[in-house]
């Protein structure tokens, strides 16, 4: 069954630091998200992606936050000057969601540990 | 804004029992309700959906769940409970995205 694939598993970085978090979803999903969860707490959703563009995002997403699909199978969050509070579960999530048909579930990756130091 | 809740951070049962997850949700218009596990140091595993149709939605690993729209409510359920199945469970409610409840540990006692 295809997956979503997410590098690294562990990321560890100074406060102040750039980070990418790097996803490839699966193949032929059009929809694409990143969430967040602190010490195995609520996930919270950060940002979905679509055609190119975001979607939405929560006000966790501020300014620091970036994303990117450099090409046709890598989706990236950056983290432009990471801090202590940035320490998380970076989950990306994909879906083959229609805008009027909103019964596809997401399929999460692994996950990516990131720890600021 | 859609949202579900999850009244009970942490749920014991003895292994072959009977388990109970709880979740209520508050929407505007038809509900899109899912259920997620995760396991230790993992992502989040799709177990069911509720769309429309059947109250009683079956997913992966025995599981089902039962959709009740005069209480809100979109319980999780599995008929006699395995070591295996202890992990984290989450209700979601989905429109352009998924939106989670906070979480409930379920410990299988053997």
């Amino acid at each position: 069954e295809p997956e979503v694939t997410q590098t690294p598993s562990h990321q560890v970085t100074q406060m102040g630091q750039e980070v990418i978090l790097r996803c490839v979803p699966i193949s032929n999903h059009l929809y694409f998200y990143w969430y967040r969860q602190i010490l195995g707490q609520k996930v919270e959703f950060l940002v979905s992606f679509y055609n190119n563009e975001i979607s939405e995002k929560s006000e966790i997403f501020d300014d620091q936050f970036s994303v990117e699909r450099p090409d046709g199978s890598n989706f990236t969050l950056k983290i432009r000057s990471t801090k202590l509070e940035d320490s998380a579960m970076y989950f990306c999530a994909s879906s083959d969601f229609k805008p009027h048909i909103t019964n596809s579930p997401l399929h999460f990756g692994n996950g990516t540990r990131l720890t600021v130091t | 804004a859609q949202s579900v809740a999850q009244p009970e951070d942490q749920v014991n049962v003895a292994e072959g029992n009977p388990l109970t997850v709880k979740c209520t949700y508050s929407v505007s218009g038809n509900p899109y309700l899912f259920w997620y596990v995760q396991y230790p140091n993992r992502g989040l595993q799709f177990l069911l959906k509720y769309i429309t149709g059947d109250n009683l939605v079956k997913g992966s690993y025995g599981f089902e769940a039962e959709f009740n729209k005069s209480q809100t409510s979109f319980h999780l359920k599995k008929p006699s409970a395995l070591v295996s199945d202890s992990a984290l469970y989450f209700c979601a409610v989905r429109d352009a995205k998924l939106t989670f409840g906070t979480g409930t540990r379920l410990t299988i006692i053997p």
